[in-house]
């Protein structure tokens, strides 16, 4: 199995601060993914990488910025977090292998006050 | 743009009732189709994915059709029990290299 690791697992953090989230996979698949889970959302899609150093934009973007300098990390970062970014985040990989579809990670809940 | 939709949003059975969860997309032009089993508080766990040339998958008491002329999938849950208690996601590849788009998901409940 594709193992896909999120830190930190629960974050509180102020309205104004910067917060960075890690997403770390222990294979070397190409497609990393950034989500969002909302109550009446669903999931939404962030940002992606195609590989390192490759990047784009989801359908909610805004106000986060991502970096992928190794294969296996992805990194997610509220420039400056509100409160309408308190949610579960979840990262995501899809592996390399026909058949296999995409792999979650346990999330990342964070409270912004 | 690809859209998902589940419905219901919320089912509650009797143990050991067959039951269909219901998906349906407005491309049908997929790469694939993949359904997921999300637990209170976890993460998203992979039940079945179809690609875009097969009709159907089974895995043990589950069983996932994929229709792309009409633009549906059904996940079938033959016995159900109580453990698939939980939020069913469907989710659609539009094509190799864009990204899973999400149903909001219908939220099982099987009571014993």
């Amino acid at each position: 199995d594709a193992g896909i690791t999120q830190s930190p697992r629960h974050k509180v953090t102020e309205t104004g601060t910067p917060v960075t989230l890690r997403c770390h996979q222990t294979e070397n698949h190409r497609y990393m993914y950034w989500y969002r889970q909302d109550p009446g959302h669903g999931l939404r899609l962030i940002h992606y990488s195609y590989g390192v150093k490759d990047t784009d934009k989801g359908e909610v973007s805004d106000g986060y910025s991502v970096s992928r300098s190794k294969t296996e990390d992805f990194l997610l970062t509220l420039e400056s977090a509100t409160s309408s970014q308190t949610s579960v985040y979840f990262c995501a990989i899809r592996v390399d292998r026909t058949g296999y579809g995409y792999t979650f990670g346990s999330g990342t809940r964070l409270t912004v006050v | 743009k690809q859209e998902v939709t589940q419905i219901p949003a919320a089912l509650s059975v009797p143990e050991g009732e067959n039951l269909v969860l219901n998906c349906s997309f407005t491309d049908s032009a997929i790469y694939n189709l993949q359904w997921f089993r999300q637990d209170p508080g976890k993460g998203l766990t992979s039940l079945l994915l179809i690609q875009s040339s097969q009709r159907e998958q089974t895995s043990g008491r589950l069983n996932a059709s994929l229709d792309k002329s009409s633009g549906r999938s059904t996940l079938y849950i033959a016995a159900s029990q109580p453990g698939d208690s939980a939020t069913y996601l469907c989710a659609v590849q539009p094509s190799g290299n864009t990204p899973l788009v999400f149903g909001k998901g219908t939220r099982l409940s099987v009571i014993a």
